[in-house]
């Protein structure tokens, strides 16, 4: 069973461009979510994905946006990188009916900002 | 802002019990205590959580205090895999489109032989 898989491992973009990174789901699982985690910090909440929505998010500018796709998987996209975007980009899903509400976190993006 | 306070380093020899203490203070009657793991370069693990009864896993223990103010995550045996950042979190215990986790810096913990 595989669990939740991202891609890229490592992504390096110069400012002002666009990135977009990719999260597939635990087996079962049906909501994603993104995290931010910059180096030394605790991974911080970008939002949320059920039911191919945006159900929660956190406090991040509107140029970080997603997607989620009927088969469940999802894709970040940040658009006009700063250097402070540099980080580690997590991805983790939960099925909605779980009631312990455990979060599986992928192994995360690095992503560079020159 | 996290709602927990954690100290940030703490050592344990190889075999012996590993506490990691938390402060949460201002936690609230419907919120639960989840404890998560992130070994260098993996993204976090669940380890356990509780609301107000202690907890007991195959990974670890958890012990809140009768006021609910603080707890502690006990590893009974650490090993050297045991190494990680650990992070305390307080959260609402909705169905999925609630209550994500809010991560402060965490207690790194080092397991020494």
């Amino acid at each position: 069973d595989a669990g939740v898989t991202q891609s890229p491992t490592h992504l390096i973009k110069t400012r002002g461009q666009q990135v977009t990174l990719r999260c597939s789901p635990k087996s079962g699982h049906d909501t994603v979510s993104w995290y931010q985690q910059a180096l030394g910090q605790g991974p911080q909440f970008i939002f949320q994905y059920y039911e191919e929505e945006e159900r929660q998010r956190g406090n991040f500018p509107d140029r970080f946006s997603g997607h989620q796709f009927p088969n469940y998987s999802s894709e970040l996209n940040v658009n006009a990188l700063l250097l402070g975007d540099s980080a580690l980009y997590l991805c983790a899903s939960t099925y909605i009916g779980d009631n312990s509400y455990e979060q599986y976190f992928g192994p995360g993006t690095r992503l560079t900002v020159t | 802002d996290a709602k927990t306070t954690q100290p940030p380093s703490m050592d344990c020899a190889e075999g012996r019990a590993a506490n990691l203490p938390c402060n949460h203070s201002t936690i609230s009657g419907n919120e639960y205590v989840y404890w998560y793991r992130q070994i260098h370069s993996q993204g976090p693990q669940y380890i356990i959580h509780g609301l107000k009864n202690n907890e007991t896993n195959e990974m670890a223990s958890l012990i809140i205090t009768e006021d609910r103010k603080s707890s502690t995550l006990i590893l009974p045996h650490a090993t050297l895999r045991d190494t990680a950042v650990y992070y305390c979190i307080v959260r609402l215990l909705y169905g999925g489109s609630q209550g994500n986790l809010i991560f402060g810096k965490g207690t790194k913990l080092s397991v020494k032989p």
